[in-house]
């Protein structure tokens, strides 16, 4: 069965520090991946996805095959990037997603 | 304004209630989901509908049931015989051709 983890409940780091959020699945072929965040008092969004390529907010992702690893990273962190991030793959035939459990990004200033 | 509406928004009940939460859609899509999100587990699939009068279990789908009579709106009921359903309860949907999910307000339920 598809599986995401997250390892870190919690990443705190300082304004203008690097930031990687780390995410690794198991899929067997080739997935598609998400991050979506969910800030203070917004709903969960999609922040960006690997098929598209694009930097959002000064973040980017790519997939690694051979590592099966799809982690965030920002090289300056905000403030206003304090949020939940979720890493989610597609769950196969249908449209599921397979979410992780969520990283915490607090930045301190 | 378009987009995903859930309601209530909190949502109080009494140990051997059934209750309904509702989540409506005007972004035309096939697809509607339900999970349910607590603390240090992430977002967990309840059920999952792809087309109208269908709907599948999800990985924790007992104590919950779910009806999808027209395209635009996905309730799901949370039974009595959901153990432990003090949770936030989020509602999303996507179009068939397309992975992307997207998400509602959500609704916190407390049993008291």
């Amino acid at each position: 069965a598809q599986r995401v983890t997250q390892p870190e409940k919690l990443l705190s780091v300082f304004k203008g520090a690097p930031v990687e959020l780390k995410c690794n699945y198991s899929y067997s072929g080739s997935p598609e991946l998400f991050w979506y965040v969910q800030y203070s008092r917004q709903r969960l969004q999609l922040l960006l996805r690997h098929i598209s390529r694009e930097s959002i907010k000064g973040f980017t992702a790519d997939l690694n095959k051979g590592e099966t690893s799809f982690h965030l990273k920002k090289p300056f962190a905000q403030e206003e990037d304090s949020a939940m991030y979720y890493c989610a793959t597609e769950g196969g035939a249908t449209n599921k997603l397979i979410f992780g459990t969520g990283t915490l990004l607090a930045v301190q200033p | 304004d378009g987009g995903i509406t859930q309601s209530p928004k909190y949502l109080f009940r009494k140990e051997g209630q059934n209750v309904t939460l509702s989540c409506e859609q005007n972004l035309n899509h096939d697809a509607m989901y339900w999970y349910r999100q607590d603390p240090g587990q992430g977002l967990r699939l309840i059920y999952y509908s792809q087309i109208v009068n269908d709907f599948q279990k999800g990985d924790i789908a007992e104590g919950y049931s779910v009806s999808r009579e027209k395209k635009e709106s996905f309730p799901l009921t949370v039974t009595s015989a959901q153990k432990n359903p003090t949770a936030f309860y989020l509602c999303a949907s996507s179009p068939m051709e397309d992975n992307e999910q997207f998400f509602g307000p959500g609704t916190r339920l407390t049993v008291l």
